[in-house]
């Protein structure tokens, strides 16, 4: 099946920190990977769409400069969580699907815990 | 307002039994649904996709149903096993090309040995 991996899996860092998650596809190509946000038994939060070679989609209320998505290649999306704050802790997911109407494929996720 | 509602309230069940959970939405007309495990501090896996013009989705002991009159997708464990505990989420395609999805909050499921 396909393979989605999330780097790093845990960081804890202090308030002001910036802090990187990679999400790479292992064994397809991507032109679109999700970024979600889930706090403690919530559902996944959509946060925005990575678009390979174009900006990423934002859902409303969720700050672009503040939630910087790159999305270089077709198996590369990075989130940069910008000066982060407590509030920002939470659980990170990344997915990656073939095409539309197919199932997404997860990564594992990056607990972030800000300090 | 859109909502996807499933059970906040977990569901046990002895092993053996066939464990089912509810999956109720507002507001949306999604073109298919997916249900998805997820175990503590992991990411979701994938279990099934059901279209909206399909009644119902068997794979190995899992079974979906979608009733879009009723806005409601049933999903059912059979001859459930205590590897089956977990919490299952489901979600909804916004239909709108890009494959975004909403989620649930997910039922989490505990099968007694």
């Amino acid at each position: 099946g396909a393979v989605v991996s999330q780097h790093p899996s845990r960081v804890i860092c202090k308030s002001g920190t910036s802090v990187k998650i990679e999400c790479r596809s292992l064994d397809f190509q991507a032109t679109t990977m999700f970024w979600y946000r889930q706090f403690p038994k919530q559902s996944l939060m959509l946060m925005a769409t990575s678009n390979e070679g174009s900006k990423a989609t934002y859902e409303q209320g969720v700050e672009k400069d503040k939630f910087l998505i790159n999305h270089a290649s077709l198996t590369l999306s990075t989130l940069t969580v910008t000066s982060a704050h407590p509030e920002d802790s939470s659980f990170y997911i990344c997915s990656a699907g073939r095409s539309g109407n197919q199932p997404q494929h997860f990564g594992d996720g990056t607990r972030l815990s800000i300090l | 307002s859109q909502k996807i509602e499933q059970n906040s309230e977990a569901l046990n069940i002895q092993e053996g039994k066939t464990a089912t959970l509810t999956c109720n939405y507002t507001n949306y007309s999604p073109a298919y649904l997916q249900w998805y495990r997820q175990d503590p501090g992991r990411g979701p896996v994938f279990l099934l996709l059901i279209r909206e013009n399909e009644k119902e989705k068997r794979k190995e002991r899992l079974k979906v149903t979608f009733d879009t009159t009723l806005k409601q997708s049933l999903f059912h464990i059979t001859a459930s096993q205590p590897a089956d505990s977990a919490t299952y989420l489901c979600a909804l395609d916004m239909k709108d090309g890009n494959n975004r999805l909403a989620f649930g909050k997910g039922n989490q499921v505990v099968v007694i040995p």
